[in-house]
């Protein structure tokens, strides 16, 4: 069993649709992450979620909404897709805000 | 969070220690370091943390020097698969902290026949 699992792997979509990426884990963890990995493979966070509760927002346009239904679920839905948005996608969770963190697979995104 | 240094690229024969270094001379008495390592088209993998004492795990051992301000992260028998970017992390241990990772650029490892 995937402990943190991503779907899609791949997303390839035109600039302006809207998309989202799904995350789930089944570690029981209570935080859950989002971050982006661009280009220059500089990992940087996003989003954070404590219970549900959003902890961290890091300067993200609001095009970008993380929504999360239940503490195993983290999604991200993105609005109005631009070029500049075509990155890989990570989810991760972690028991306690300052245990350490699981990684799923990454979601790669091109925005065409 | 400090910051951390490290060196851009390394390589080691397979079968023989990695010892990878890792500067992080503000570093303060909150902080743990913390080592993950990304294998190519895969998501980060925790490796291990330490606050002051050496710790070793299954993957590998993290040797904390006693003033705090450098650590070595130590592969014991290198394989192949073991060739990946290696982010060392200074990670703020209080419960406000938001969990929140801060990557550098890492070190590059190439595992070499």
């Amino acid at each position: 069993d995937t402990a943190v699992s991503q779907t899609p792997k791949y997303l390839v979509t035109q600039m302006g649709n809207d998309k989202s990426i799904k995350c789930e884990q089944n570690l029981g963890h209570d935080t859950m992450y989002w971050y982006k990995q661009d280009s220059k493979k500089f990992l940087k966070i996003m989003f954070s979620y404590n219970n549900k509760e959003l902890i961290i927002n890091e300067t993200v346009p609001n095009r970008f909404s993380p929504k999360s239904p239940d503490k195993a679920h983290l999604n991200l839905h993105i609005n109005s897709l631009e070029l500049g948005d075509s990155a890989v996608y990570f989810c991760a969770s972690s028991h306690l805000v300052e245990s350490p963190l699981f990684f799923g697979s990454g979601t790669q995104l091109s925005v065409l | 969070d400090a910051k951390t240094t490290q060196p851009t690229s390394m390589d080691c024969a397979e079968g023989r220690a990695a010892n990878l270094p890792c500067n992080h001379s503000t570093i303060s008495g909150n902080e743990y370091v913390y080592w993950y390592r990304q294998i190519h088209s895969q998501g980060p993998q925790y490796i291990i943390h330490g606050l002051k004492n050496n710790e070793t795990n299954e993957m590998a051992s993290l040797i904390i020097t006693e003033d705090r301000k450098s650590s070595t992260l130590i592969l014991p028998h290198a394989t192949l698969r073991d060739t990946a970017v290696y982010y060392c992390i200074v990670r703020d241990r209080r419960s406000s902290n938001t969990g929140k990772l801060i990557f550098g650029q890492g070190t590059t490892l190439q595992v070499k026949p």
